[in-house]
């Protein structure tokens, strides 16, 4: 499984354009990589998924550079409720069985 | 939208003592997990769950938890003799396919063991 460094936490600005940086090093040909959010005394909630390039849904952006040692959330705008942990993880399709194996993740707390 | 529900959302219980905690999967899905989260830690794997049968469970899923899936809709995580370091949020999450990484999260309850 490759490892995921990411920041321990990150400030912002409610409107501000929010991007989280993760590295990973070994990441495997077959591995993709999720991300993940979690707010207080929730589950983890499923963000965006990618291979390579630059995914995105109506929540993010995920940009991954050619050689994916890296990956980069994007939230456009935030608000106070963006205010969260994200994880990013990194693992095959198949994931060892399906699990998934989380980091200390990114706590990002948005400020009026 | 479909959810994953657990109950309880709290339980609290002496050391020694069993638990069972349940979730409901979204319906038709096919495979299913249990996590925890003691307090201000991260997110661990215990066990997955597919055709009725353990795929795999982690070292924290010792002799003490036991997991099934009595009927077509619960999915029960036992845990026979609560200790105190048992304490944690218990999140159940269900797929509808080993073939990707996003897994559907249940709120999660706050077993204390006292």
């Amino acid at each position: 499984l490759a490892k995921t460094t990411q920041p321990i936490s990150m400030d912002s600005y409610e409107g501000q354009e929010v991007n989280i940086t993760c590295s990973h090093n070994n990441i495997a040909t077959n591995d993709y990589i999720t991300w993940y959010q979690q707010f207080p005394s929730q589950g983890p909630r499923f963000i965006i998924q990618g291979y390579k390039t630059k995914v995105t849904n109506e929540v993010a952006s995920l940009f991954i550079p050619a050689d994916r040692k890296s990956s980069t959330l994007s939230l456009p705008r935030v608000s106070l409720s963006d205010t969260a942990v994200y994880y990013c993880l990194v693992g095959g399709l198949y994931n060892q069985g399906g699990k998934l194996i989380f980091g200390q993740g990114t706590e990002l707390s948005v400020k009026p | 939208e479909p959810e994953v529900t657990q109950t309880p959302s709290h339980q609290v219980t002496q050391m020694g003592q069993e638990v069972i905690l349940r979730c409901v999967p979204i319906s038709n899905h096919l495979y299913f997990y249990w996590y925890r989260q003691i307090l201000g830690q991260k997110v661990e794997f215990l066990v997955s769950f597919y055709n009725n049968e353990i795929s795999e469970k982690s070292e924290i899923f010792d002799d003490q938890f036991s997991v099934e899936r009595p009927d077509g809709s619960n999915f029960t995580l036992k845990i026979r003799s609560t200790k105190l370091e048992d304490s944690a949020m218990y999140f159940c999450a269900s797929t509808s396919s080993g073939f990707n990484n996003e897994q559907f999260f249940g709120p999660g309850t706050r077993l204390t063991v006292l």
